[in-house]
């Protein structure tokens, strides 16, 4: 029971380049997240799903785009970019069955923009 | 809109002695639900201790209890026979309940455990 993995676990990419972080969570979970972490500050979501099929706008979707595969999967896409995204990115999943419906995250990854 | 404000930007705390990590939110939600996740320097994200807001009674998990005054919105997080591996960063979040997919972070408090 490998619960959220994330890769890759470390990135660095030049300005305008592109690139897909791949999550996927093991525990029959409905709901995904994604996340980002900077210096000084809590997380903060970027995008989320709240079950297979749908996806919806965070706090700092700009820049991003997200694709919810299937149960399992929920993908993260910078299509060009910026060195304001460099940051750790965190992947997230729960479950709305049960009343804490906390979050269960995965390792992150560390993006560097150049 | 939400917020959750944590001051405490690091605390010192002696091994074996009891801590206060403080959190106050702001929410015009009627129903809510408070969250406190442990960041060690690995750099995974821990879940340690929930609270509703119409709990009856304060949360407790452990040596994790909830101190949670809903009239003064405060969560703050006690943890009790401090350890070495309590030293992490530690966040204050909130979301929306039921159906709270939108969960928002304080900005952390780092906390040292002395020996």
């Amino acid at each position: 029971n490998a619960g959220v993995t994330q890769t890759p676990k470390f990135q660095v990419l030049k300005t305008g380049q592109s690139m897909t972080l791949q999550c996927a969570q093991d525990m029959n979970h409905n709901s995904m997240y994604w996340y980002r972490q900077d210096p000084g500050m809590g997380l903060r979501l970027i995008y989320y799903s709240a079950s297979e099929g749908t996806t919806d706008k965070g706090e700092v979707p700009n820049g991003y785009n997200v694709s919810r595969l299937n149960k399992r999967e929920f993908s993260l896409r910078l299509e060009s970019a910026a060195p304001s995204q460099t940051s750790v990115y965190f992947c997230a999943s729960s479950s709305l069955d049960q009343i804490r419906g906390e979050q269960f995250f995965g390792p992150g990854t560390r993006l560097t923009v150049l | 809109a939400q917020k959750i404000t944590q001051t405490q930007p690091g605390m010192f705390v002696q091994e074996k002695e009891a801590v206060t990590l403080d959190c106050t939110y702001d929410t015009s939600d009627p129903s809510y639900g408070l969250f406190w996740y442990k960041q060690p320097s690995s750099g995974e994200m821990i879940f340690l201790i929930y609270q509703g807001s119409y709990d009856q009674q304060n949360a407790t998990e452990g040596r994790y209890s909830l101190n949670f005054q809903k009239a003064r919105k405060s969560a703050n997080l006690v943890i009790s026979a401090s350890q070495l591996g309590d030293s992490a960063m530690y966040f204050c979040a909130m979301n929306r309940r039921p159906g709270g997919f939108k969960t928002i972070f304080g900005a952390g408090t780092r906390l040292f455990v002395k020996a």
